[in-house]
């Protein structure tokens, strides 16, 4: 079955300290790679995406995405951490070879992180 | 241009009502999918649909759940004799109808249904 694995339920650093937030994959071929970010109580907001070309890849407020076919790993990263990137993390992915422009997303179960001051 | 819009955002049920969740996708956008947020889980795929077409229902349980999307007005999601399993945040996504690989979906604020 395909699936998406976040391992770490909480990641915690502190301001200004750079963050990893983990996301390997189970997939058939090389699907399309995303990462969105919930606020509390709010919708999904999203972050950046993997399409082709450069392996890293930088999306909004300041994040990155490394893309690492060998270990079938998609990792959010960011240089210097801040208090309001304080949220859950989604990691998602699409598959490659779908016949249908539309396919739904596969997602993760989420990573809390936790930045403090 | 204003996002993807769902109401209610809260919505309580007792066991045995029915439940109708809204969904008007971002001006312009053809498709939706509807996603379920069981508490500490990420989200699953219920259901894919077009303009008075579902395209993909593999994630939407079988009996009780329903969903549309008229040619005109909004989507719904509808849910009837709810259970308390039900509970969950229900949320829509929007993306343009466009073929390929650029199919970025923007969400809604989500529906939180409890039922009581």
């Amino acid at each position: 079955a395909q699936s998406v694995a976040q391992p770490e339920d909480q990641v915690n650093v502190a301001e200004g300290n750079p963050l990893t937030v983990k996301c390997t994959y189970s997939v058939s071929g090389n699907p399309y790679l995303f990462w969105y970010v919930q606020y509390p109580n709010r919708g999904l907001q999203f972050l950046l995406k993997y399409i082709t070309g450069d392996n890293l890849v930088k999306g909004s407020y300041g994040f990155e995405a490394e893309f690492n076919k060998s270990q079938t790993s998609f990792h959010l990263k960011k240089p210097s951490a801040l208090v309001s990137d304080s949220a859950l993390y989604f990691c998602a992915v699409r598959p490659r070879n779908s016949n249908q422009a539309g396919t739904a997303l596969i997602f993760g179960k989420g990573t809390t992180l936790s930045v403090s001051s | 241009n204003a996002g993807v819009m769902q109401n209610p955002r809260h919505l309580v049920r007792r066991r045995g009502q029915e439940a109708r969740l809204r969904c008007s996708p971002m001006k312009g956008h053809s498709h939706v999918y509807w996603y379920r947020q069981l508490p500490e889980e990420g989200l699953k795929f219920m259901v894919y649909l077009q303009k008075e077409n579902i395209i993909d229902e593999s994630g939407m349980p079988k009996e009780r759940f329903s969903a549309e999307f008229p040619k005109e007005g909004p989507s719904i999601l509808r849910i009837q004799q709810v259970v308390r399993g039900d509970s969950a945040a229900y949320f829509c996504a929007s993306s343009p109808g466009l073929a390929g690989v650029y199919n970025e979906q923007f969400f809604g604020p989500g529906t939180r249904l409890t039922v009581l």
